[in-house]
């Protein structure tokens, strides 16, 4: 069994659609993150949800929403999609404190 | 906030040779780290946490706390070693904090 799963791996689709992007996780963590890499292989955080609570929600657009309808799962919604939104997207989880974090695969995202 | 420098961005060795990749970070207290490592096209990947000490495929990565420091090391690189690594830190804000990922190295073993 995967850890912590995303689906779709792969999304095209054209400027101005709304997507989603849906994670879970089945290690029993209490934090889930969204992190975008862009192009660069930069990473940085966007979401931190603990206990389907927002912890961090770092300087992105709000055109991005993330949901947690329970602790397993974060999903992440984009409306308006914009060329710059292209990126891959990796979802993780973790326990907290010490621990690092178990991220997903990935969904790769290009805006046409 | 917590910062995080990884110098090289591409680090280029030959199989058998010695690497250290560089990591550099700002907090001063007692900072808990971790490398993460990126083959092509996969996910991130969990290499080191540095309260375990512990030896990974060969790398190590031992904290100094004077120079603020956290190099990744392996005294001989094989071809399989290329991927994206990334040092990172945990930056305490909120209830949780998050790791913080520094740009990355890319490194390239070559035959």
């Amino acid at each position: 069994d995967t850890a912590v799963s995303q689906t779709p791996k792969y999304l095209v689709t054209q400027m101005g659609n709304d997507k989603s992007i849906k994670c879970e996780q089945n290690l029993g963590h209490d934090t889930m993150y969204w992190y975008k890499q862009d192009s660069k292989k930069f990473l940085k955080i966007m979401f931190s949800y603990n206990n389907k609570e927002l912890i961090i929600n770092e300087t992105v657009p709000n055109r991005f929403s993330p949901k947690s309808p329970d602790k397993a799962h974060l999903n992440l919604h984009i409306n308006s999609l914009e060329l710059g939104d292209s990126a891959v997207y990796f979802c993780a989880s973790s326990t907290g404190g010490a621990n690092g974090y178990t991220f997903g695969s990935g969904t790769r995202l290009t805006v046409v | 906030a917590q910062r995080v420098t990884q110098p090289e961005k591409l680090l280029s060795v030959f199989k058998g040779a010695p690497v250290e990749l560089k990591c550099n970070y700002s907090y001063s207290g007692s900072p808990e780290l971790f490398w993460y490592v990126q083959y092509s096209r996969q996910r991130l990947q969990l290499l080191l946490r540095h309260i375990s000490r512990e030896s990974i495929k060969g790398f190590t990565a031992d904290l100094n706390k004077g120079e603020t420091s956290f190099h990744l090391k392996k005294p001989f690189a094989q071809e399989e070693d290329s991927a994206m690594y990334y040092c990172a830190p945990k930056n305490y804000g909120g209830s949780q904090g998050n790791l913080i990922f520094g740009k990355g190295t890319k490194l390239s073993v070559k035959p």
